[in-house]
């Protein structure tokens, strides 16, 4: 079985470029979730999509967006880049059955550098 | 003000030792407690836990949860020079994946030979 997908592995942009990065979920996951790891910081939860709608979101500033498709993959942009923004931007998917926490797995992560 | 603490931050053991990594966490709203291992890039999922005193056991890995003491522990016994990782800790809340998990900073275990 397939597990998470990203790409691209790196990406280099200059301050204020915008920055997409892709995830495909292991299938059957409906459920897609976002999250930041910068140096020093740990994970940090961005946003969570599932069937098609993001559900929540993270203290992160509204430059940070995305959206799921209807094949449940999902795309994370981020606008207006800051310096700060260089990470390693981590995508995991789960199932979503009711209000049962369920195992979130990880794909390999884009590791996104702002210059 | 960190609601998931994990300690210690940093490890060095020598092969064949038992290593103990603890993790504690709030109580609101409290689902499960996770454990990953996290070697290069992508976190690898570990155990999932939702009851109290309910060991979970993969090879030389255990984990076990205390939701009186609000903590966890992950237990690697035999240590082998493949066990070197960051393990992580997060907590999943009521309402399924609504808050996202909760991570630690999580402890870098070097496990020399």
């Amino acid at each position: 079985e397939a597990g998470v997908t990203q790409s691209p592995t790196h990406l280099i942009k200059t301050r204020g470029q915008q920055a997409t990065l892709r995830c495909s979920p292991i299938s059957g996951h409906t459920s897609v979730y976002w999250y930041q790891q910068a140096l020093g910081l740990g994970l940090q939860f961005l946003l969570w999509y599932d069937e098609g709608e993001e559900r929540n979101r993270g203290n992160f500033p509204p430059r940070f967006s995305g959206r799921q498709f209807p094949n449940y993959s999902s795309e994370l942009n981020v606008n207006a880049l800051e310096l700060e923004d260089s990470a390693l931007y981590l995508c995991a998917s789960s199932l979503r059955l009711g209000t049962l926490v369920r195992a979130q797995y990880f794909g390999p992560g884009t590791r996104l550098l702002v210059l | 003000e960190d609601k998931v603490v994990q300690s210690p931050l940093s490890l060095v053991v020598h092969e064949g030792d038992t290593v103990t990594l603890n993790c504690s966490y709030e109580v609101t709203n409290f689902r499960s407690l996770l454990w990953y291992k996290q070697e290069k890039k992508a976190p690898t999922f570990l155990f999932m836990l939702t009851s109290s005193g309910i060991e979970k056991k993969s090879g030389r890995l255990s984990s076990i949860l205390d939701k009186k003491e609000l903590f966890s522990i992950l237990n690697i016994t035999a240590t082998q020079t493949g066990d070197s990782a960051v393990y992580l800790c997060a907590e999943g809340r009521v309402g399924g994946g609504a808050d996202g998990l909760t991570f630690g900073k999580g402890t870098h275990l070097i496990i020399q030979p």
